[in-house]
């Protein structure tokens, strides 16, 4: 049980266009999405919290309108990053939690190269 | 913010031994944490997770300590094995937050 699904797995987009990643829980209901950065050989860098229904809860720097988070049901939050450069090339990880159950499961992650 | 590190970087040992990797915390506040095991490319796997209230937790061939005296925590895998081979990282976690705090990970590679 507890498997969170991440599409695509790779996307290459030309600088300025936007991309959509999805996060679905296959086998629960995840109340709580969160979404991750990492880059290579780095820890994991918490992005933003969200939770169903609501408007996503930014960590301090990120920018809410260039990465637009929806989690509009129990199974699945889309991350849109809009407006793409090369530098938000990045490995895009996604972790889901049920109700007040403190453990996340991770998604397979996406990798990003915007060229 | 809080602060997860670990002391050693990367760790290198032999196909069969006990590997032990190490971990500090810094909020003596954090009451639940979490070892993950990542892989090249692919998304961090629940190993195990121990709660404030218990010093030791077993798993299959996963053991993790915690010391709350000194903040610490460790990840003993037993017989080590080539597929052990990735990155760990600790993740605390102060039950009533949503956050997890993670550390900037182990690379642990079995030599066979």
């Amino acid at each position: 049980g507890a498997v969170v699904s991440q599409h695509p797995s790779r996307v290459i987009c030309k600088s300025g266009t936007s991309v959509k990643i999805e996060c679905r829980s296959l086998d629960f209901q995840a109340t709580t999405m969160f979404w991750y950065r990492q880059f290579p050989k780095k820890s994991l860098m918490l992005m933003a919290t969200s939770n169903e229904g609501s408007k996503a809860t930014y960590e301090q720097g990120v920018e809410k309108d260039k990465f637009l988070i929806n989690h509009a049901s129990l199974t699945l939050s889309t991350l849109t990053v809009t407006s793409a450069h090369p530098e938000d090339s990045s490995f895009y990880i996604c972790s889901a939690r049920y109700l007040n159950q403190e453990t996340q499961y991770f998604g397979p992650g996406t990798r990003l190269l915007v060229l | 913010g809080e602060s997860v590190g670990l002391h050693l970087p990367t760790l290198s040992v032999q196909e069969g031994d006990n590997s032990i990797i190490n971990c500090a915390y810094s909020n003596s506040a954090s009451d639940y944490f979490i070892w993950y095991k990542q892989e090249s490319g692919k998304g961090p796997q629940f190993i195990i997770d121990i709660r404030s209230n218990m010093d030791k937790r077993q798993g299959q061939r996963v053991t993790v300590l915690l010391n709350k005296t000194v903040k610490h925590l460790s990840l003993q895998i037993a017989a080590t094995q080539p597929g052990d081979s990735a990155v760990y990282f600790c993740a605390e976690n102060i039950m009533t937050g949503n956050q997890f705090y993670f550390g900037t990970g182990t690379s642990l590679t079995v030599i066979p």
